[in-house]
């Protein structure tokens, strides 16, 4: 089934840091989704871009749709331990009601 | 808190022996859907009800069964759970538009439960 390239696939970085994880579509997205799932647990929705060059913030994580609406990209600044976990980028792309999903960016943050 | 709540979050049976996982949700959403999820993979959608439509995917295997009797309660019915059907299984819930809208899709997120993890012996 179609996916989201998403990358890196892991991601090492120390407290502070900041980072960057991207989400790339081959067709325009009429919905794209950050979510963040921790080991053994369900996805917690973290933000949603729809419009292109749309740019949303909460606390330390920025996320950008690119004005083509096929690529995004997912910022945290000084990054911290309670950061750590799967990222995942899920959209609405073509005429699919069904959500297509990136197979995730492993975060950890060494304190 | 509104909430989605899957029971149980962790769940042991036997090969072949059937299983029903439960999800719950407070949130009033008209759209419900089950996924599964294996290690390191996003999730597979498994089928969504749209009010009370039955909505499959084409590639879930009629093992997997699933029943709305409320908008609020969501069940997923495993009739004979193969070593295969390991995995996590999330259950999640959103606010769709009207068909009759002129836009063809949602756009509203969807919002997940912490999860059922299953493990066949």
């Amino acid at each position: 089934s179609q996916e989201l390239e998403q990358s890196p696939q892991s991601l090492i970085v120390q407290e502070g840091k900041n980072l960057t994880i991207n989400c790339t579509s081959s067709k325009t997205l009429y919905g794209l989704y950050w979510y963040k799932q921790k080991y053994g647990e369900g996805l917690i929705f973290l933000m949603m871009l729809q419009k292109g060059g749309e740019e949303k913030s909460h606390e330390k994580i920025t996320a950008k749709l690119d004005e083509k609406k096929q690529q995004s990209s997912l910022h945290i600044t000084a990054s911290q331990p309670s950061h750590a976990g799967i990222y995942l980028c899920g959209g609405y792309a073509g005429n699919n009601r069904k959500l297509i999903w990136g197979l995730g960016t492993s975060l950890a943050v060494n304190p | 808190d509104a909430m989605v709540i899957q029971n149980p979050r962790y769940q042991v049976t036997q090969f072949g022996k059937p299983v029903t996982l439960s999800c719950s949700q407070t949130l009033n959403h008209n759209v419900m859907y089950w996924y599964q999820q294996k290690s390191s993979q996003a999730p597979k959608l498994l089928f969504h009800y749209y009010d009370k439509d039955f909505n499959n995917e084409a590639d879930t295997p009629d093992n997997f069964q699933s029943r709305r009797p409320n908008t609020s309660f969501c069940f997923l019915d495993i009739r004979s759970p193969g070593l295969g059907d390991a995995a996590m299984y999330l259950c999640a819930t959103s606010r769709d538009i009207p068909r009759r809208a002129s836009r063809f899709y949602s756009n509203q997120p969807q919002h997940f439960g912490d999860g059922t993890r299953l493990s066949i012996l």
